[in-house]
């Protein structure tokens, strides 16, 4: 069974523009977490997905969003990129159990 | 806001000691579960600990809980250059899906 899939493993980006991260969950999964991770403030949540719904939300601005396709596919989309948002992103996929898939990352750096 | 915290926040032993990491929450739990990540991926589940449970084993793993303390240890018994890892603990609250993750302990484990 694969796991969880994340597109693409590295990014730089420059401040201003924006960037959209891609997650495939393990077939069968239908909630997809986003999390941030960086060295000062550690794993921050998101958002979640189900079924295409956004679930939960985080406490992140505007310019993180989120969206899930019929087929479980998550994209997460940061525009107006800032400095501080260079991080690695990581997308999570659950069967609505407690235990978390979790993806490789993306590893995005804004300069 | 982190809601569990790990201590200590960095760990260094040679291999076959034995590692034990600490995790301290605030508030009442379902679950508390631990995961590892390797440098730069993506965070593996390593044990699930409910809360009308107070030990728990996984191979090398040995979990405890204390909900009287709001407290759980991680202990590692004989360890390897291979379980050289961050060490989270995450916990889940009321109806809550989403997992709430600590800062980690960093372990390295020294052949």
């Amino acid at each position: 069974k694969a796991g969880v899939t994340q597109t693409p493993r590295y990014l730089i980006k420059t401040r201003g523009q924006q960037v959209t991260l891609s997650c495939s969950p393990i077939s069968g999964h239908r909630s997809v977490s986003w999390y941030q991770q960086t060295p000062g403030q550690g794993l921050q949540f998101l958002f979640e997905y189900f079924s295409e719904t956004q679930r939960n939300k985080g406490n992140f601005p505007g310019r993180f969003s989120g969206r899930q396709f019929s087929n479980s596919r998550s994209e997460m989309n940061v525009s107006t990129l800032e400095l501080g948002d260079s991080a690695l992103y990581l997308c999570a996929s659950s069967l609505e159990g407690p235990e978390a898939f979790f993806g490789q990352g993306t590893r995005l750096t804004v300069v | 806001s982190q809601q569990g915290e790990e201590d200590p926040q960095a760990l260094s032993i040679q291999e076959g000691e034995n590692a034990t990491m600490n995790c301290s929450y605030k508030t009442s739990i379902n679950n508390l579960q631990w995961y590892r990540q390797n440098s730069g991926r993506g965070l593996v589940h390593l044990i699930l600990i409910r809360s009308n449970e107070r030990e728990k084993h996984s191979g090398r793993l040995r979990v405890t809980l204390d909900t009287s303390k709001k407290s759980s240890s991680l202990l590692i018994t004989a360890s390897r250059a291979a379980d050289t890892a961050s060490y989270f603990c995450a916990t889940r609250t009321g109806g809550s899906y989403i997992p709430t993750f600590g800062r980690g302990t960093s372990l390295i484990v020294h052949p």
